[in-house]
């Protein structure tokens, strides 16, 4: 089984939509990432949380936000979708044993149309 | 802020020859710096990594990668390309902080038979 999990792998929304994505792992790691891969652009960061009561915003947050439910669990919200929003994204994880190396999920394909 | 450039968004070799793919990174501090590389369809996974020590890094599949302080940089190289291979290579470097990575634009090797 997959050490990071990322629902749903693929999605297709509307402008204005609400929608959610899920990462969970069982690597045991504390620290919790969101990114946005677009072409040419590499990825960027959206939000990180190193503990359930840590959360941070990276370099692109405005129109999302993030959920800690647990330890094992980040969730990204769109709160309310557009077109430009459209990308994959990747959640990874990390712990301050693994010398800033992050574990990525598979992906998530996101399309707003 | 650190940044990464990745000189050649494209790459092409042929089977057998030798891969060079580019990276320069700035940084006010000493850096951990990563490749990555993403095969079609799939999360991004670790080549290497530089933390302290030697500065020549081997990673996996035949890869290494050399820290020059000087030039600040950080090449990825492999003597002889494989047709597997093929796939987007990412540089990244941790943050000032140690709190996040920051990714290159990337660059994709195709490797012709």
């Amino acid at each position: 089984d997959a050490d990071v999990t990322q629902t749903p792998r693929n999605r297709i929304t509307k402008t204005g939509k609400r929608i959610m994505l899920e990462c969970s792992q069982t690597k045991g790691h504390d620290r919790m990432y969101w990114y946005r891969q677009d072409p040419g652009l590499g990825l960027r960061l959206i939000y990180y949380s190193f503990d359930v009561k840590d959360i941070n915003k990276g370099e692109i947050s405005d129109g999302y936000s993030v959920s800690r439910q647990a330890q094992a669990k980040f969730s990204l919200s769109l709160e309310s979708a557009i077109p430009n929003q459209t990308a994959l994204y990747f959640c990874a994880t990390s712990d301050r044993t693994s010398r800033e190396t992050q574990y990525f999920g598979p992906g998530t394909r996101l399309l707003v149309l | 802020a650190q940044s990464v450039t990745q000189l050649g968004s494209h790459v092409s070799v042929s089977e057998g020859a030798l891969v060079l793919l580019r990276c320069n990174y700035s940084s006010s501090v000493p850096p951990y710096l990563f490749w990555y590389v993403q095969y079609p369809n799939q999360g991004l996974q670790l080549l290497l990594k530089y933390t302290t020590g030697a500065t020549l890094v081997k990673g996996i599949n035949g890869f290494e990668a050399e820290f020059k302080k000087s030039e600040t940089s950080f090449h990825l190289t492999k003597p002889s390309a494989h047709m597997s291979d093929a796939a987007e290579y990412f540089c990244a470097v941790s943050d000032t902080g140690r709190r996040a990575l920051t990714f290159g634009s990337g660059t994709r090797l195709q490797v012709q038979p």
